[in-house]
């Protein structure tokens, strides 16, 4: 079955960087897109970040877009998450999740999510 | 990239049906036909109920339907459950590979 394991959260301060990973299994990896989704405490959901397929392109919301680096490695059925600029607005659970088919930006699977906290 | 429009709060009672709107621009719902909800149980991962406005994906009751009207998506669910209880996000596609989830509605079943 599908399944995405996320790791690497935690506290870290402002201005600071953390690298989220999420492993996949139970599917294809290499021929889906990819997403990370991030629900701040006590927020929504928010789409954070898009890679296509190959890895060959990324796509970011504005509010992390220039502060955080999408990429996946299809050897070895990972994604990561590499943050930097932390602002303690990025404060959230981050949850991987896949594509429905390739670039439909429906999430059919999703990680458990990893908090990570942005606090001094 | 600002997010969809949804009431905070909607409420039904067991057996009742229940709508959710989602407002958007005609740089979101409105462009385009990607539109999906999802169900967020607190503690638990969402989980898809629509997309393409309208599909189910397999497992999902046929109480949940979804609908769109220009700029604004919809959400029914029929027959009223008590686990239908919670929150209740949509989320569309925004062009240049981007998204868009709406701000979340939070269902009680009464």
């Amino acid at each position: 079955q599908v399944k995405l394991v996320e790791s690497g959260g935690g506290v870290v301060q402002p201005g600071g960087s953390l690298r989220l990973s999420c492993a996949a299994s139970g599917f294809t990896f290499r021929s889906y897109g990819m997403h990370w989704v991030r629900q701040a405490p006590g927020k929504g959901l928010e789409w954070v970040a898009f890679i296509r397929y190959d890895g060959g392109n990324h796509y970011y919301s504005d509010s992390v877009k220039g502060r955080f680096t999408m990429s996946r490695d299809n050897s070895r059925n990972t994604l990561s998450l590499q943050m930097s600029s932390l602002r303690a607005e990025d404060t959230a659970v981050y949850y991987c999740a896949k594509d429905l088919v390739g670039a439909t930006f429906y999430f059919d699977f999703w990680g458990q999510g990893m908090l990570v906290t942005v606090s001094s | 990239q600002s997010a969809l429009t949804q009431p905070r709060s909607v409420s039904g009672s067991p057996g009742q049906s229940v709508t959710i709107s989602c407002t958007g621009t005609s740089s979101d719902v409105g462009g385009f036909n990607y539109v999906s909800w999802y169900q967020h149980h607190p503690g638990k991962v969402p989980k898809l109920m629509i997309y393409d406005v309208s599909k189910r994906p397999s497992g999902v009751p046929d109480r949940f339907s979804g609908s769109k009207s220009g700029n604004t998506a919809s959400l029914t669910i029929s027959g009223l459950h008590t686990e239908d209880e919670a929150d209740y996000y949509c989320c569309s596609y925004a062009g240049d590979y981007t998204g868009v989830f709406g701000g979340g509605t939070k269902l009680t079943v009464l």
